[in-house]
């Protein structure tokens, strides 16, 4: 079955940085595209960038755009988010999704790891 | 502000049907472009419950239906249970914005 597990959530000072990954295993990588969704402490799902199977497109939400680097290992099966200067806005917690090979659904999430930006 | 519209809340009785609406507009639905729903459960992270407008992932009971027409889409929870508490929130791609969520509704089961 398909897994998703994040890790490298934490608390952060503004303007710091931090890296998440995401460890993926029960279906062939390579073949899907991978991201990450956002969800701020009480608030609605923020979609923040995605990466395509072979690496070779990716895009970010203009929210992260500039800081935000995203990157995917297929030979290890692993996603990773980037985050630099970091700010309060970006605490939240972060899912690692898979997208759907023909639709535009998130039809697996991981349990999402923490973020606090917080001085 | 979110570029899917939907109602904060909705209600309803155990057994009863309950219908959350999802407006866009002409970059999203009026496009053409597909409907998503989420369920996320207390404490859980969100589970796909609808796609491609109509279609259930294995799993989701039939209870559960997804609909669109123009810029607008519902899903409807028939036989409401005491288990389908949860927020919802609809998804669609958007031409200026890429990929875009509602605001999410919570259901209360009364």
């Amino acid at each position: 079955q398909v897994q998703l597990v994040e890790s490298g959530g934490g608390l952060v000072k503004p303007g710091g940085s931090l890296r998440l990954s995401c460890a993926a295993s029960g279906f062939t990588f390579s073949d899907f595209y991978m991201g990450w969704i956002r969800q701020a402490p009480g608030t609605g799902l923020e979609w923040v960038s995605y990466i395509r199977g072979d690496g070779g497109n990716f895009y970010y939400a203009d929210s992260v755009k500039g800081r935000f680097t995203i990157s995917r290992d297929n030979a290890k099966t692993s996603l990773s988010l980037q985050m630099n200067s970091l700010s309060v806005e970006d605490t939240a917690v972060y899912y690692c999704v898979r997208l759907d090979g023909d639709y535009e659904a998130f039809n697996s999430w991981g349990q999402g790891t923490l973020v606090t930006v917080s001085s | 502000q979110s570029v899917l519209t939907q109602p904060p809340s909705v209600s309803g009785a155990p057994g009863q049907t309950v219908t959350i609406s999802c407006t866009g507009g002409s970059s999203n639905f009026g496009t053409g472009y597909d409907v998503q729903w989420y369920q996320q459960l207390p404490g859980a992270a969100p589970k796909l419950l609808i796609y491609g407008d109509i279609k259930r992932p294995s799993g989701v009971p039939d209870r559960f239906s997804g609909s669109k027409s123009g810029t607008s889409a519902s899903l409807a929870i028939s036989g409401l249970q005491a288990e389908d508490e949860a927020h919802y929130y609809c998804q669609s791609f958007d031409t200026n914005l890429r990929e875009v969520f509602g605001g999410g509704t919570k259901l209360t089961v009364l």
